[in-house]
């Protein structure tokens, strides 16, 4: 059984720029989560998607979008960046999308905005 | 609204010695508790878990955590901890929000075991 895979591991961006981060969820979890860490934080709640629509969302604007796909990928797209989205962005995979569902992390993609 | 407060941001112990970091939390509904671990330039691990039953919750590498409800606590411990226990540990309540599932971290404590 494969984990959970992100990529990149690191993006350099400038601000107003677009970026899309890749996830690969776990053979089987119907479920993926976003969050994003700041340095020296915990994770925050991006948003959900449970079989391939947004199932829930956090305090983040709409210029956070997400999609999820039939083949266990799903991608993070944000736009018009701005310097306070410097951070590890945490995709998590669960086998359903209830609060007992152990959510498995991948290892982060670090987004530096510049 | 579901909060979760780690007392300590930085645990120095050394080596062999035993160790708690402690969490708090707050939730007006059903509770269930996760402690992570994170190591440098990696992602979140869970460590274990409580969703119901016995209040002692074993995990993997030697850490358990007990929760207690009148307290609202979910301590993690480790009787002797290793060098390589040096990571940030978060802890994290799980609760629906509509109908999709998050978990609500704390700050993450910071444990350093030296010689």
């Amino acid at each position: 059984e494969t984990g959970v895979t992100q990529s990149p591991t690191h993006l350099i961006k400038t601000r107003g720029q677009q970026v899309t981060l890749r996830c690969s969820s776990q053979s089987g979890h119907n479920t993926v989560s976003w969050y994003q860490q700041a340095l020296g934080q915990g994770p925050q709640f991006i948003f959900q998607y449970y079989r391939e629509e947004e199932n829930g969302r956090g305090n983040f604007p709409p210029r956070f979008s997400g999609l999820q796909f039939p083949n266990y990928s799903s991608e993070l797209n944000v736009n018009a960046l701005e310097l306070d989205d410097s951070a590890l962005y945490l995709c998590a995979s669960s086998l359903d999308r209830g609060p007992t569902d152990t959510q498995y992390f991948g290892p982060g993609t670090r987004l530096t905005v510049l | 609204a579901q909060s979760v407060t780690q007392l300590d941001s930085q645990v120095p112990v050394f080596e062999e010695a035993p160790v708690e970091l402690r969490c708090n939390y707050s939730s007006s509904v059903s509770v269930y508790l996760f402690w992570y671990v994170q190591y440098p330039n990696q992602g979140l691990q869970l460590l274990l878990k409580y969703l119901s039953g016995s209040t002692l919750v074993k995990g993997i590498n030697g850490f358990e955590a007990e929760f207690n409800k009148s307290q609202t606590s979910f301590h993690l411990r480790k009787p002797s901890v290793h060098i390589s226990d040096t990571a940030e540990y978060f802890c994290a309540v799980s609760t629906l929000r509509g109908t999709a599932s998050k978990l609500t971290f704390g700050t993450g404590t910071r444990l350093q075991v030296t010689l």
